[in-house]
């Protein structure tokens, strides 16, 4: 058990529709990572906050937004969902910066678009 | 343009056997390289990372080798068992960012 959760585990839902996805990090942990990872693919890095704020983008599409809260939870926003936004979401966190680059993973959710 | 791949999708070798995940990447500005072990419905697991300034890092049963020269690193697994069967991600580490390759799924039969 990293520490990290992430609800819900499972979500399944229609095209065109919203969701959020909500990612506790580690006790202490100011840094929140999102990745998506599809089929097939390895994990694309989406975005990273950092004690509030937007510190990184990755390959988010304009669709997705996120943010973290004053408790350091973060959500993960996706709207107008199309079929290829089917995909585990992962969330990760680190204290602060790692020189090393590890990171903690939450245990996932996976996203089904019909 | 992907940084870091992993030209094989899976490997399966025989318990107590050697097995080795091979990993390349394009991007010589990395500044650690780490590799992930992922079972089905969980997330990754940190496993080991090696310095770009180094060649060999070794943990217990796990050794990473880096080739810079070749932009070329490895996870070589002795002795292999059946619990490490799972899909194994390598990742270069950058301003921040980690970048993923796409996974190989490695399957040990006792």
């Amino acid at each position: 058990d990293s520490g990290v959760t992430q609800t819900p585990k499972h979500l399944i839902t229609a095209t065109g529709q919203r969701v959020t996805l909500r990612c506790s990090p580690r006790s202490g942990d100011l840094s929140v990572y999102w990745y998506q990872q599809s089929l097939d693919q390895g994990l694309q890095f989406l975005i990273q906050y950092y004690n509030g704020e937007e510190r990184a983008k990755g390959n988010i599409l304009e669709r997705f937004s996120a943010q973290q809260f004053p408790d350091l939870h973060s959500e993960l926003n996706l709207s107008s969902l199309e079929l290829g936004d089917s995909a585990l979401y992962f969330c990760a966190s680190i204290p602060g910066t790692t020189p090393t680059g590890e990171q903690f993973f939450g245990p996932g959710t996976r996203l089904t678009v019909l | 343009d992907q940084q870091v791949k992993q030209n094989s999708p899976s490997l399966s070798v025989q318990e107590g056997r050697i097995s080795i995940l091979n990993c390349d990447y394009t991007n010589s500005m990395f500044d650690y390289f780490l590799w992930y072990k992922k079972y089905p419905a969980e997330g990754p697991t940190f496993l080991i990372s090696i310095s770009s300034i180094k060649d060999k890092n070794e943990d217990g049963r796990f050794t990473v080798f880096l080739n810079k020269s070749a932009k070329h690193l490895s996870l070589h697994i002795v002795p292999s068992q059946p619990g490490d069967s799972a899909v194994y991600f390598c990742a270069g580490y950058q301003g921040g960012k980690l970048i993923f390759g796409q996974g190989t799924e490695l399957s040990v039969k006792p």
